[in-house]
């Protein structure tokens, strides 16, 4: 039961790099998110998706992009990585909107620091 | 979207039950409760949700004060591998807050 796969667990960068954080579901569901968690505090919705080809604004979306080609994919990209993009960040998955009282499935988490 | 307030923490000892509340005042009458947990180093998992009516599950129950401005999570009979923080969540928009870190003492 593979559920929502995040990679990579750790990544270290530096200030201006870019790179890509990656999701990938295997429940066929067709909703999808991105959290931050910062130490201490709780998640904050970055993007979130409702199917292939659509993505949408969460709280904090300023300094991330987001693209949604398939179903079972949905990554997350840093284009110039700043210090305050230092969290640990959280894919999640469900099959129905939130409202419909869906159950939400996370991934284990990317844990990354930018220096 | 309703906001939801929870203690920062709650202690319990082994084997008790475990009372763990959340006021959520400005819910709207279609907003369902959800609780979720995140174990240490773990993503957020989920443990039960509810509309008006009492619920029950293998994890624990979720009882619905009857004007729904507030609920409490349940668990029967606290585990160490129950420590973690719990989340109430109240809406259409999953706003996570600082949730409760609960102990659970041997």
């Amino acid at each position: 039961n593979a559920g929502v796969t995040q990679t990579p667990k750790f990544r270290i960068l530096k200030i201006g790099q870019s790179m890509t954080l990656q999701c990938t579901q295997d429940m066929n569901h067709n909703y999808m998110y991105w959290y931050r968690q910062d130490p201490g505090m709780g998640l904050k919705l970055i993007y979130y998706s409702v199917g292939a080809g659509i993505t949408d604004k969460g709280e904090v979306p300023n300094g991330y992009n987001v693209s949604r080609s398939t179903t079972e994919d949905f990554p997350l990209r840093l284009e110039l990585a700043a210090p305050s993009q230092t969290s640990v960040y959280f894919c999640a998955s469900s099959y129905s909107p939130l409202w419909a009282a869906d159950i939400q499935y996370f991934g284990a988490g990317t844990r990354l620091s930018v220096l | 979207d309703a906001k939801t307030t929870q203690p920062n923490s709650m202690e319990s000892n082994e084997e008790e039950p475990v009372h763990l509340p959340c006021n959520h005042s400005t819910i709207s009458g279609t907003d369902y409760i959800h609780w979720y947990r995140q174990l240490p180093s773990q993503g957020p998992e989920y443990v039960i949700h509810g509309l008006t009516s009492n619920v029950n599950n293998r994890m624990a129950s979720l009882a619905i004060a009857e004007d729904r401005k507030s609920s409490t999570l349940i668990l029967h009979r606290a585990t160490l591998r129950d420590a973690a923080v719990y989340y109430c969540i109240a809406g259409n928009q999953f706003y996570f807050g600082t949730g409760t870190s609960l102990t659970v003492i041997p």
